[in-house]
């Protein structure tokens, strides 16, 4: 069955500490992957993406997830966080053509001064 | 640059009401157009996509249903609201991933 699993439900981080979100997935194909964040009471705004190529990829706000196919993960990552950064983070696999992709069921991150 | 519009942004509505949501594409033609809920503290879930015009194909079966008029328009509607029908509703369209809507926070009382 495809799935796509996000461990942590809540994290909390002091303000210039480094962020691992973690997500393993279950799929049947080649596995389109993203991320993406939503601020409260917003929508769902994409942070990076990854098709094929370069496992490390670069995202927006200074995010980067590294697809390890032999895991089946794709854990983004950010060396610094900021306060702005205080938000929801959905993982989420697809396939290239078709329409249905699979969410995480999101990690709420805090950020403490 | 492609924009999605979604609105309104929050409502509140008795139980037994009806309901209409829209979300409109602009810079693109022929989107693929989805509908999505989020229940609190849960994931996204996909209610409803389209295609094209006239084209809808739905996901779950529930107390909703999808219209697609215009090509870059797309409406959530429902006869009579439930209590379990409150949620986080997001519009999106595909390309590569998704391009979502800033959503609508619907509360049924």
């Amino acid at each position: 069955a495809q799935s796509v699993t996000q461990p942590d439900i809540h994290i909390t981080v002091s303000e210039g500490a480094s962020l691992e979100l973690r997500c393993n997935y279950s799929y049947g194909a080649t596995p389109y992957l993203f991320w993406y964040v939503q601020s409260p009471g917003q929508g769902l705004q994409l942070l990076l993406k990854y098709f094929s190529g370069d496992t490390l990829v670069q995202g927006i706000k200074g995010f980067e997830a590294e697809f390890k196919r032999s895991q089946s993960s794709f854990n983004l990552r950010k060396p610094s966080v900021h306060w702005s950064d205080a938000a929801e983070y959905f993982c989420a696999v697809g396939p290239n053509t078709g329409n249905q992709f699979y969410f995480g069921t999101g990690t709420s991150l805090t950020v403490i001064p | 640059s492609q924009t999605i519009h979604q609105w309104p942004a929050t409502l509140v509505q008795p139980v037994g009401s009806p309901l209409s949501l829209e979300c409109t594409v602009e810079g693109t033609s022929n989107p693929n157009l989805y509908w999505y809920r989020q229940a609190a503290g849960r994931g996204l879930q996909l209610l409803f996509y389209s295609v094209g015009i006239g084209q809808i194909s739905s996901e779950v079966p529930q107390n909703l249903s999808a219209s697609r008029p215009q090509d870059r328009q797309f409406i959530l509607s429902s006869k009579k609201l439930l209590l379990s029908d409150s949620g986080f509703y997001l519009c999106a369209w595909r390309a590569y991933g998704y391009t979502f809507g800033s959503g609508t926070r619907l509360t049924v009382v």
